[in-house]
């Protein structure tokens, strides 16, 4: 079973929108971390947002914010008040058992003006 | 600090040459791991380390081999260079902790294997 999943493999979405990127992940432990990275074209990978397992409240950095829903085992990114600059690629992690990390395969988001 | 180093940054080899990838990382981070990525496959782990000393396979490791003697470089050796190993290849390495520890990522090197 894959443990990490994004299920869109291209977005779109205006400018200034919002846009939420899903990722759900399975795992039978109780501690976790989940992470965010985004790859632009230039190929760098940067770490966006984390969010523990035991972290209750929803873990946000500027625009991001990610939408973490345990028990459905989700943990979706929102980007708010999208910009050009947010065209890329975004990868959903998962660290299980340090230091072991798991990414999904990718969703491709286009910002258009 | 210059984080997390790799070279080449970019390399054609010819099928059956071998060749080492090299990582090197100057935050004193326990924790290192390569990854192959290629087209609509995400990031697949390679090997990881925990330590100097402590390596062990992961998703894709055949037909590499690693070594790690410092804490601080973890170079990947192509044994035997095939076509299929043709993908760009990421270095990264992550603190110890339970906290955090995200992965701070090379620049990446893009092999072709012709």
């Amino acid at each position: 079973a894959q443990k990490i999943t994004q299920t869109q493999p291209g977005m779109f979405v205006q400018e200034k929108e919002a846009v939420t990127l899903d990722c759900t992940y399975d795992t039978s432990d109780q501690s976790y971390g989940l992470f965010w990275y985004k790859q632009p074209s230039s190929g760098e990978m940067i770490f966006l947002i984390y969010q523990g397992s035991y972290d209750e409240q929803n873990a946000t950095e500027g625009r991001y914010s990610l939408n973490f829903q345990k028990a459905r085992k989700s943990a979706n990114l929102v980007i708010s008040a999208s910009q050009l600059g947010d065209s890329a690629m975004y990868f959903c992690a998962m660290r299980e058992g340090p230091p072991r990390f798991y990414f999904g395969t990718g969703t491709s988001l286009t910002v258009i003006p | 600090n210059a984080g997390v180093t790799q070279t080449p940054k970019f390399q054609v080899l010819k099928t059956g040459q071998s060749m080492t990838l090299q990582c090197a990382q100057d935050m004193n981070h326990e924790y290192m791991s390569w990854y192959r990525q290629d087209p609509g496959m995400g990031l697949r782990l390679i090997h990881y380390s925990v330590g100097a000393g402590i390596t062990d396979q992961g998703e894709v490791p055949n037909g590499y081999n690693v070594s790690r003697s410092t804490t601080e470089d973890f170079p990947l050796r192509l044994l035997s260079a095939a076509p299929s190993q043709t993908s760009v290849y990421f270095c990264a390495s992550s603190p110890r902790t339970r906290a955090r520890g995200e992965q701070f990522f090379g620049p990446g090197t893009r092999l072709t294997v012709l």
